[in-house]
């Protein structure tokens, strides 16, 4: 089935290990995004990508690294993990720019730093 | 700086009454809207949205929002809740100068039986 499937749905980490969290969709659609969810503050940007091998940042992309070398795929690293990097993970895609485009979410990855 | 702002973080309400969910922006220009549903366990899914014409739009699940220019608003109502629409929802706020979206903070809808 078409859609956006997130890898791993719970991952647990030790602080300063990396880990990237994966990201696959089957539109081809152009955009892709990062957001962290965390109580209290919504959902947060912390990479988004208007095509291959075009990425930017969002309002928090520190301690991440982002790459798309395939329109399809948009993997997300922690280099060194934090604690305050605990957090539940969502990737979106959109067929436009997502101020006048819906987002498409996955499922989301809680990741747990201890 | 843009900004939105749901100012309930929980509402309860019974099943079978009506509901109305805040949401206020910060934006000099007319804003592309959106609202969004999280059910426990999930991604974020598309109820509505408002780009321009009637400020009135329907939306699925029975939801429905009203854009209002001079309050800065665009709350999301549903004439009589059912127990399945207990959930978070988001209000989105899109603007012509960036590629990103701004999230409102969420409001957490329990349904009482």
């Amino acid at each position: 089935d078409a859609g956006i499937t997130q890898s791993p749905r719970y991952k647990i980490t030790e602080t300063g290990r990396q880990v990237t969290l994966m990201c696959h969709q089957t539109w081809s659609h152009s955009y892709m995004f990062w957001y962290r969810q965390d109580l209290g503050h919504g959902l947060r940007l912390i990479y988004y990508s208007a095509a291959a091998d075009i990425t930017d940042k969002g309002e928090v992309p520190d301690g991440y690294v982002v790459s798309r070398s395939k329109t399809e795929n948009f993997p997300l690293t922690l280099e060194s993990a934090t604690r305050s990097q605990t957090s539940v993970y969502f990737c979106a895609s959109s067929v436009r720019q997502p101020n006048n485009s819906p987002l498409h979410f996955g499922n989301g990855t809680r990741l747990t730093v201890t | 700086a843009q900004s939105v702002t749901q100012p309930d973080i929980h509402i309860t309400v019974s099943e079978g009454a009506s509901l109305e969910l805040r949401c206020n922006y910060s934006y000099g220009a007319t804003p592309y809207l959106f609202w969004y549903v999280q059910s426990p366990g999930q991604g974020l899914q598309l109820l509505l949205k408002y780009f321009s014409g009637d400020t009135l739009v329907q939306g699925i699940k029975g939801f429905e929002a009203e854009f209002k220019r001079s309050q800065s608003s665009f709350n999301l109502r549903k004439p009589s809740v059912h127990w399945s629409d207990a959930a978070e929802y988001f209000c989105a706020v899109g603007m012509d100068s960036s590629y990103k979206l701004i999230f409102g903070s969420g409001t957490r809808l329990l349904v009482r039986p």
